[in-house]
C-alpha cells in the first residue's frame, strides 16, 4: 500500500533562517506531488506541484521554493524565512492529475 | 474562477443524529469532487472521491451525492458518533490540464456531543 511521510511535525524557526521540509511517498512510482499551506482560519492554498523529477510548477509568488531530486521525494525550502511564512504545510500525492489525493500529516511551522 | 463554499462553517449535533454537510461550487465543469476529514493539527484524510459522471458514492456510514448541474455536493454521515468530530472539507478538480489544481472549500467544523 502507498504511504506518505512528512517531517518534521513541528518546527519553530527564527526570522531569516533557512527552511527545509521533506516529503516522501512509498509504494508508488511517478506520483504527482504537491505542497499546500493552510493558514489559520483560511483554506488550503496550493504552493507547488510536480509531475516528475525536476519538474516544478509554482502557483503563487512567494519566499519559498520546491525541489524534487528523486521520483518520490519532494522538498520545500526557503533561504530566509519571514514571519508570514508561518502556517501548516501539507504534502500530498496523486497518481496522475485526476486521481484521488492523499495527504501527509503536516508540518506546523512557526516563525518567530 | 472556481469558488467552493461550505456552509455552515460549524455544526454541533447530539450523538446518533445524522449529519448533513454541504459543498457548493460555482463552475459546474468539474472532473471530480473529493471529501476529506481533518482532525485538529493533523493532515487530511480522504473520505470519498466522486466522479463527475456519478450521482453518489458510499462508504460505510458515509454517503456523498453530487449534482453537478446545480453545483452542489452533500456528505451524509449516518448515526453520528463523537469520533466523527472533525473538520470536513470538500475539493473540486477541474478537467483537462488544470486537473492538478484542487480548489478547496473552507470546511465545516463538526462537533458530535455524547
Amino acid at each position: 500500500s502507498q504511504t506518505i511521510h512528512q517531517w518534521p511535525a513541528t518546527l519553530v524557526q527564527p526570522v531569516g533562517s533557512p527552511l527545509s521540509l521533506e516529503c516522501t511517498v512509498e509504494g508508488t512510482s511517478n506520483p504527482n506531488l504537491y505542497w499546500y499551506r493552510q493558514a489559520a482560519g483560511r483554506g488550503l492554498q496550493l504552493l507547488f506541484y510536480s509531475i516528475g523529477i525536476d519538474q516544478i510548477s509554482s502557483e503563487v509568488p512567494q519566499n519559498l521554493s520546491a525541489s524534487r531530486p528523486q521520483d518520490r521525494q519532494f522538498i520545500l525550502s526557503s533561504k530566509k524565512l519571514l514571519l508570514s511564512d508561518s502556517g501548516f504545510y501539507l504534502c500530498a500525492w496523486k497518481q496522475g492529475a485526476w486521481g484521488e489525493a492523499f495527504f501527509g500529516q503536516g508540518t506546523r511551522l512557526t516563525v518567530v | 474562477k472556481q469558488e467552493v463554499t461550505q456552509i455552515p462553517a460549524a455544526l454541533s449535533v447530539p450523538e446518533g443524529e445524522n449529519l448533513v454537510l454541504n459543498c457548493s461550487f460555482t463552475d459546474s465543469a468539474i472532473y471530480n469532487l473529493q471529501w476529506f476529514r481533518q482532525d485538529p493539527g493533523k493532515g487530511l484524510t480522504s473520505l470519498l472521491l466522486i466522479q463527475s459522471s456519478q450521482r453518489e458514492q458510499t462508504s460505510g456510514r458515509l454517503n456523498a451525492s453530487l449534482d453537478k448541474s446545480s453545483g452542489r455536493s452533500t456528505l451524509y454521515i449516518a448515526a453520528s458518533q463523537p469520533g466523527d468530530s472533525a473538520t470536513y472539507l470538500c475539493a473540486v478538480r477541474p478537467p483537462g490540464a488544470a486537473g492538478n489544481k484542487l480548489t478547496f472549500g473552507g470546511g465545516t467544523r463538526v462537533l458530535v456531543k455524547p
